[in-house]
Parts: C-alpha cells; sequence; structure tokens
C-alpha cells in the first residue's frame, strides 16, 4: 500500500502567523486522467474530520481563504496564512479513493501558542 | 442539511460480531457511496472500504477480508458495518463517510461509534 508522511507531527503557532504541513507519498497521486488525489481533513477537538482541501488544492465549501493546498505528483503543502484559534486540531493528508486503498498520513497536531 | 448519524457505543468480547449502523438524510440516500473508515487510538485513520448505496455493490480493505460485511437499507437510508471474529485490536472509533464524486472525496461524516473490545 502507497505510505503517506506527513511533517511535522506537532506545530505550535501563534496567533497570526503562517503554517505549513507537508505531506510525502510514497507513489504518485497524479493520475492519468489529470487529477491529482489528494485531500486535507481536519479533526477538530472532539470531532469528526471535515474536508478542507480536494483534488490538492480545491478548497470545500465555506474553506476560508487562508487555506492553500498545493503540490503533485508526490510531494503537498498545506498552509495556513494565519492561524486562529479555531485552527487548532489535527490535519490528515489522505490519498483519494480513486486510488484505492485510501491512506493517511500520521497526522499533524496544530496548537496555538 | 446533510446529517449522517451513527449508532451508539458498543462493549464485545473477542471473538463476537458487532453492527455498526449509519443513517444519512438531508440528501437522496442511493446517489451516493458511503466508506466505512476506523481510528484505533493513537493510530492514524484506516480506510476500510466502501458501500453503493444505490446497488449494493462493495469493496472492502484486503485488510479486513474475511470479516467484514457492508449492508444498506435503502428505503431507510441506513448503511451498516458487520466485523465479525472481533480482536482487542479492533478497539476503535469507527466512522461512516460520504463520497462527494464531483470532489472525489469525503464531504460529510458521521460522529462516530465508539467499539471496545474486552475480555
Amino acid at each position: 500500500d502507497n505510505v503517506m508522511n506527513q511533517s511535522p507531527l506537532s506545530l505550535t503557532v501563534t496567533p497570526g502567523e503562517p503554517a505549513s504541513i507537508s505531506c510525502k507519498s510514497s507513489q504518485s497521486l497524479l493520475h492519468s486522467n489529470g487529477y491529482t488525489y489528494l485531500d486535507w481533513y481536519l479533526q477538530k477537538p472532539g470531532q469528526s474530520p471535515q474536508l478542507l482541501i480536494y483534488l490538492g488544492s480545491n478548497r470545500a465549501s465555506g474553506v476560508p481563504d487562508r487555506f492553500t493546498g498545493s503540490g503533485t505528483d508526490r510531494d503537498f503543502t498545506l498552509k495556513i496564512s494565519r492561524v486562529e484559534a479555531a485552527d487548532v486540531g489535527i490535519y490528515y493528508c489522505m490519498q483519494g479513493p480513486q486510488i484505492p486503498p485510501v491512506t493517511f498520513g500520521q497526522g499533524t497536531r496544530l496548537e496555538i501558542k | 442539511q446533510v446529517q449522517l448519524v451513527q449508532s451508539g457505543p458498543e462493549v464485545k468480547k473477542p471473538g463476537a460480531s458487532v453492527r455498526v449502523s449509519c443513517k444519512a438524510s438531508g440528501y437522496t440516500f442511493t446517489k451516493f457511496p458511503i466508506h466505512w473508515l476506523r481510528q484505533a487510538p493513537g493510530q492514524r485513520l484506516e480506510w476500510m472500504g466502501w458501500i453503493n448505496a444505490g446497488n449494493g455493490y462493495t469493496k472492502y480493505s484486503q485488510n479486513f477480508q474475511g470479516r467484514i460485511t457492508f449492508a444498506r437499507d435503502s428505503s431507510a437510508s441506513i448503511a451498516f458495518l458487520d466485523l465479525s471474529s472481533l480482536r482487542s485490536e479492533d478497539t476503535a472509533l469507527y466512522y461512516c463517510a460520504r463520497y462527494f464524486p464531483d470532489w472525489e472525496s469525503f464531504d460529510y461524516w458521521g460522529q462516530g461509534t465508539l467499539v471496545a473490545v474486552s475480555s
């Protein structure tokens, strides 16, 4: 199976400062149809995961434009331009269902300083 | 609004079976596949497979082959996960999630069902 590795595993950020999370895939996530099957999810404390970014760089409905997904092939990044208290939680990258089996990164815990 | 509401927590003995349900509302149930995932304590999220809520087609992760069955009751908009031969390593929070084809991702998740396996 594909292995997804995230870094860092934890992050403490001052409100208003930027944050960046890396996700590296052992296999290419660029499908022959041109789509990149990489999603980002945020699991806030005590909640289910919620979709942030789909197909590598598209923000889901209601996601602030402070969140930006980028990358292709095997190397991906999630950037938060100005961290807010509401952004606390665990961030996961996920290999999309079109390239089964679906696999996840270990998660990156974001805390506020 | 779209909601996936899962059944309550379960405590099972090793070797037993468990059924988790996922009731959908706010959309046409048969139009979107339901995926099942789980999260064991301290572990990353693990994908278990999916069911086509329209025709009942299923695809299982090889990690669970032979122990897992997905089903659905289209008339009631409910999806089911059956897991048998439970062992302590199956202790986890189990999630259902709706697959949204336009985004190729999981746009709605259930609240999770805790299954604890202990003698």
